[in-house]
């Protein structure tokens, strides 16, 4: 149990195209939804931490209207990269909650790879 | 604010040696630390965490860590290394906001030589 899924797990997209990434729980229902960003050979950034029917809070430094997330659903949240622009090009990861105590656990996604040209 | 420090970029161990990767973590009050394990093309899994009682933790594939409050550290150990085990491995530290905020050190890639 506890899978989540991305969708695409990898694309390419052209400078100043938006493209959209998904993030499903497939078995449950996540109250928080997280979006971490990992450049080659370094840790995992949090960007964002999302939870259904609000608002995403966005980690310093992160521009929210580049990188928009929406978590509809306790099952489906999405991060849409706008004009993207080859610096954005990244291994970009989500995860999961179940529940709102600190010491839940997160359920990780298997990543999308995202490269601008 | 918390920070996680991952002293070894990538250790190599033979095959049925034991091994050890270090963690250190920067904290105020008593941590949430876990340890992940990232192979290519899955996600993150989690070998084991810890949060408070009993500071020898038991983990998943023969893992274990211990949380050392006096030297701030939670190093991941194992006895005897598989092949299976290379992958890249992240130490991580959370806090409890009402969600799980994770901080990740900068991983150890760790590979096995036969």
């Amino acid at each position: 149990g506890a899978v989540v899924s991305q969708h695409p797990s990898w694309v390419i997209c052209k400078s100043g195209t938006s493209v959209k990434i998904e993030c499903r729980s497939l078995d449950f229902q996540a109250t928080t939804m997280f979006w971490y960003r990992q450049f080659p050979k370094q840790s995992l950034m949090l960007m964002a931490t999302s939870n259904e029917g609000s608002k995403a809070t966005y980690e310093q430094g992160v521009e929210k209207d580049k990188f928009l997330i929406n978590h509809a659903s306790l099952t489906l949240s999405t991060l849409t990269v706008t004009s993207a622009h080859p610096e954005d090009s990244s291994f970009y990861i989500c995860s999961a909650e179940i529940g709102t105590s600190g010491s839940n656990e997160q359920y990780f996604g298997p990543g999308t790879r995202l490269t601008v040209t | 604010a918390q920070s996680v420090t991952q002293p070894d970029i990538h250790i190599t161990v033979s095959e049925g040696a034991s091994l050890e990767l270090r963690c250190n973590y920067s904290y105020g009050a008593t941590p949430y630390l876990f340890w992940y394990v990232q192979s290519p093309g899955q996600g993150l899994q989690l070998l084991l965490k810890y949060f408070s009682g009993d500071t020898l933790v038991q983990g998943i594939k023969g893992f274990e860590a211990e949380f050392k409050r006096s030297q701030s550290s939670f190093n991941l150990r194992k006895p005897s290394v598989h092949w299976s085990d290379a992958a890249e491995y992240f130490c991580a530290v959370g806090a409890d906001t009402g969600f799980q905020k994770l901080v990740f050190g900068t991983g150890t890639r760790l590979l096995v030589s036969p």
